[in-house]
């Protein structure tokens, strides 16, 4: 068990509707990234967080996706209006800005299926 | 450092030896990793190697980087069963509080057969 939670574990969704992922990363860590993984892929990055500030977005990362970490606590990745492109496993992971190597601890992912 | 690649399979024999390669293509990158991915579980970082060194061992697993050739290698020794998983080989950018993003490749699907 890593510490890093992620809520839902599975989201089933039709076409068009908007959905919203949630994120805890363990509690002392001040980043936070979001990844996707498709089939038979490795995890893409999609963004990450330095406390509550966005440091980087991928160009993955089209305008209906938004994510957030208003405390620099927990955060949400929200996708609007979703496509069946959008299937994919959506993970967490977290890591200490000042730790040495960048060891990120990763989520269990939610998977979302767009039907 | 977007480009990272990796065999798809590996089968092996418990007992034997398994590498397990990766070939990058940015010569900045700081840190290499290898992760583990079982089914339905997160990914776990297995170890890493800084760009200046050659070679980490680290209890059955050892890292072999080549970094004029741009290779990285994964052996776990007296591979056993539960080592059968997706193994990924990541890269990573910057150093120190700079680094961010890891890159990752496709994966390498590691069986293990009794």
């Amino acid at each position: 068990d890593t510490g890093v939670s992620q809520d839902p574990r599975h989201k089933i969704t039709k076409r068009g509707q908007n959905v919203t992922f949630r994120c805890d990363p363990i509690s002392e860590h001040n980043r936070l990234y979001w990844y996707r993984q498709t089939l038979g892929q490795g995890p893409e990055f999609l963004t990450y967080f330095q406390n509550e500030a966005q440091l980087e977005k991928s160009r993955l990362l089209s305008d209906r996706f938004s994510a957030e970490r208003p405390k620099g606590s927990f955060s949400t990745l929200e996708i609007q209006r979703t496509e069946q492109g959008d299937s994919a496993m959506y993970l967490c992971a977290s890591s200490l800005r000042e730790g040495p190597v960048n060891e990120q601890f990763f989520g269990p992912g939610t998977r979302l299926t767009v039907l | 450092g977007e480009d990272v690649e990796q065999s798809l399979f590996l089968s092996v024999r418990e007992g034997d030896s398994s590498v397990i390669n990766c070939t990058y293509t940015d010569s900045s990158s700081t840190y290499l990793y290898w992760y583990k991915q079982e089914p339905g579980a997160g990914l776990q970082l297995l170890t890493y190697i800084f760009s200046n060194m050659d070679m980490k061992q680290d209890q059955r697993l050892t890292v072999l980087l080549n970094k004029k050739d741009k290779h990285l290698s994964l052996r776990i020794a007296d591979t056993q069963t539960g080592d059968s998983a997706i193994y990924f080989c990541a890269e990573s950018e910057g150093r120190g509080s700079t680094l961010g993003r890891l890159y990752f490749g496709r994966g390498t699907q590691l069986t293990v057969w009794p």
